[in-house]
């Protein structure tokens, strides 16, 4: 059974600090993984999606990677703001089957950036 | 709207009924899922639907859920006989490949 964990659960930081938080997985047979953030009383918003096959992805002060063969994700963000508060979440599709449509996502991290 | 639609946005409810929580997908989108949010938990796979395929339903915590999707597109989540325990928010996403575009939620509140 997949098992997703991200570390930290929680993090605070002043604003302009570069952060990384982490997504780890027990089982690499992945399709894709991706990050996706939710601020209080929202749904979530996609941030980033990458395919198996690719190391990373990158959008805007955001950039994630992949390192499948160890069961990781990273989630880099580049010179933090308040608005960048929220709890990031990581998910990870299996690979085709009848499970492909069962994501299996991370307890998220929640983040504060404080002016 | 050009995102997933979902309603009610907010559910209140007494033990022992009835609900049903609506999605509206992003147009085009062949793939729909339904994911539960409980209060201090991660999100649990309830439903999948992918075209004119038969859903995954493996996720369904029990025999009280259903679901269905209409035309391919507008889903119902129902749960019969609601129990305290059902209370949690409902996300519906959807997906024209593999990644997942989520709706705002029901929050379902049974007292």
């Amino acid at each position: 059974k997949q098992e997703v964990t991200q570390i930290p659960a929680a993090l605070s930081v002043p604003e302009g600090e570069n952060l990384v938080l982490n997504c780890s997985f027990t089982d690499s047979a992945i399709y894709n993984l991706q990050w996706f953030r939710q601020d209080p009383g929202k749904g979530l918003t996609s941030l980033l999606l990458i395919q198996s096959s690719q190391r990373e992805q990158t959008s805007g002060r955001l950039n994630a990677s992949l390192d499948k063969s160890s069961g990781r994700s990273t989630l880099y963000i580049a010179a933090s703001q308040p608005g960048d508060s929220a709890t990031y979440l990581c998910a990870v599709r299996p690979v085709g089957g009848t499970s492909y449509g069962k994501l299996t996502f991370g307890q998220g991290t929640i983040l504060t950036v404080h002016p | 709207g050009a995102g997933v639609s979902q309603s009610p946005s907010n559910k209140v409810t007494e033990k022992g009924k009835d609900v049903e929580l609506r999605c509206d997908p992003i147009s085009g989108h062949t793939a729909l899922y339904w994911y539960r949010q409980s209060l201090g938990q991660g999100l649990e796979f309830l439903i999948y639907f992918q075209g004119n395929s038969a859903p995954d339903k493996s996720g369904l915590p029990s025999d009280r859920f259903s679901a269905e999707r209409t035309g391919g597109s507008v889903s119902t989540l129902t749960i019969q006989r609601t129990q305290q325990e059902d209370s949690a928010v409902y996300l519906c996403a959807s997906s024209p490949t593999g990644e997942l575009f989520f709706g705002e939620g029901s929050r379902l509140t049974v007292l």
